[in-house]
């Protein structure tokens, strides 16, 4: 079956520090993919997608990550993480062979130090 | 907009216990679906709906019903509670196929 992998279950940086999030996709053909961010408590929100195109996709909050079909990747980055980045980061998918069933991996929960 | 409702917020049910989890989304959305969320498994895919009478299945349908009579609600059903149903469900929404997906504030569920 298609899908996602988050290897990562858990990360801790630094405030200040740069920031990857790693995200494989399992798929032939490149699907839609996203990232999305819960903070404790709350819902799932959008931060990047990806359809097709410029392959580095900027999103909210500073974040960006860079589609890589070699690599079956779409890493989430960014370049300095702020205290409240702590939460738990979601990378998603649409297999566009199918009609639009958004699954998502398993998540990888970041922690900052201060 | 109050976007996607999801109630109730919290519910107890006891084994072999009927309930329905309501979602109501006010944004005319025409993707609708439902998620559990459990520790180390991330958020699974319960059904989906792609527009009023229309629904399928997701990675996790057994136990679960659901039906779309309306474009704006999507109610989850569970016509004979198990523990192993103990989770956090949201229900999201989307304009279109590829869209950004809203989330409700989830409905934390605990089966006795």
């Amino acid at each position: 079956a298609q899908s996602v992998t988050q290897p990562d279950i858990h990360i801790t940086v630094s405030e200040g520090a740069s920031l990857e999030l790693r995200c494989n996709y399992s798929y032939g053909a490149t699907p839609y993919l996203f990232w999305y961010v819960q903070s404790p408590g709350q819902g799932l929100q959008l931060l990047l997608k990806y359809f097709s195109g410029d392959t580095l996709v900027q999103g909210i909050k500073g974040f960006e990550a860079e589609f890589k079909r070699s690599q079956s990747s779409f890493n989430l980055r960014k370049p300095s993480v702020h205290w409240s980045d702590a939460a738990e980061y979601f990378c998603g998918h649409i297999n566009t062979g199918t009609a639009s069933k958004l699954t998502f991996g398993t998540g990888t929960r970041l922690q900052v130090t201060l | 907009n109050a976007g996607v409702t999801q109630t109730p917020k919290f519910q107890v049910l006891k084994t072999g216990q009927s309930m329905t989890l309501q979602c109501a989304q006010d944004m005319n959305h025409e993707y609708m679906s439902w998620y559990r969320q459990d520790p180390g498994m991330g958020l699974r895919l319960i059904h989906y709906s792609v527009g009023a009478g229309i629904t399928d299945q997701g990675e996790v349908p057994n136990g679960y019903n659901v039906s779309r009579s309306t474009t704006e609600d999507f109610p989850l059903r569970l016509l004979s509670a198990a523990p192993s149903q103990t989770s956090v469900y949201f229900c999201a929404s989307s304009y279109s196929r590829g869209g950004e997906a809203f989330f409700g504030q989830g409905t934390r569920l605990t089966v006795v």
